[in-house]
């Protein structure tokens, strides 16, 4: 099973500025797949990241994922009040599938 | 837009059982592949199990033997029967959709998850 790590695990950010958000890997991921999930208290997961760097639909280019191997990171650019969630990092390149603990990210 | 939709959650008590499903609309049920994640509260996501297009099934080694997901294509719901039920099972249960370009094989699948349910709440506790 591959553990993965997400750090930190709160981010304290004002709007305007830039959010980077890291997750490690156990192991190597699988064909870099490697998704990232924005969660929203009371709601559901939504789709952020999938293929480490392709960005779902619905989603601004502020946000954009990179990495490959073990190493991923999710960045987000000029922050916006709807921003500010937990988001959470899993691979699927085979199960079963993991998620990492996720990064709260709050305003400062 | 893709609609899922949960029901069947509530308060059971240790060593009990239920079935929630998940009923899908919006788009074709039947070729694609779909899961069970669960969120215990205050707490980060865990994957429960997942069911191929065809009914090829995995399970997260916590639920094996006390958990069946199944299908019915011809109703578009999808269903996770939970038995011998555990303080530990207490979660909000989401169904998922795989995306495009998911697989799943008999040894296991491959796919992120594009589409989210709004969850249901189950407590087990006596």
């Amino acid at each position: 099973e591959i553990v993965l790590t997400q750090s930190p695990g709160t981010l304290s950010l004002s709007p305007g500025e830039r959010a980077t958000l890291s997750c490690r890997a156990s192991q190597s991921v699988t064909s870099s797949y490697l998704a990232w999930y924005q969660q929203k208290p009371g709601q559901a997961p939504r789709l952020l990241i999938y293929g480490a760097s392709r960005r779902a639909t619905g989603f601004p280019d502020r946000f954009s994922g990179s990495g490959s191997g073990t190493d991923f990171t999710l960045t987000i650019n000029r922050l916006e009040p709807e921003d500010f969630a937990v988001y959470y990092c899993q691979q699927y390149g085979g199960s079963p599938f993991t998620f990492g603990q996720g990064t709260r990210l709050e305003i400062k | 837009e893709v609609q899922l939709l949960e029901a069947g959650g509530g308060l059971v008590q240790p060593g009990g059982s239920l079935r929630l499903s998940c009923a899908a609309s919006e788009f074709t049920f039947s070729i694609y592949g779909m899961n069970w994640v669960r969120q215990a509260p205050g707490k980060g996501l865990e994957w429960v199990s997942s069911i191929s297009g065809l009914g090829s099934t995995h399970y997260a080694d916590s639920v094996k033997g006390r958990f069946t997901i199944s299908r019915d294509n011809s109703k578009n719901n999808l269903y996770l029967q939970m038995n011998s039920l555990r303080a530990e099972d207490t979660a909000v249960y989401f169904c998922a959709k795989f995306g495009v370009g998911s697989n799943c094989n008999s040894f296991t699948c491959y796919g992120y998850f594009d589409w989210w349910g709004q969850g249901t709440l189950v407590t087990v506790s006596s």
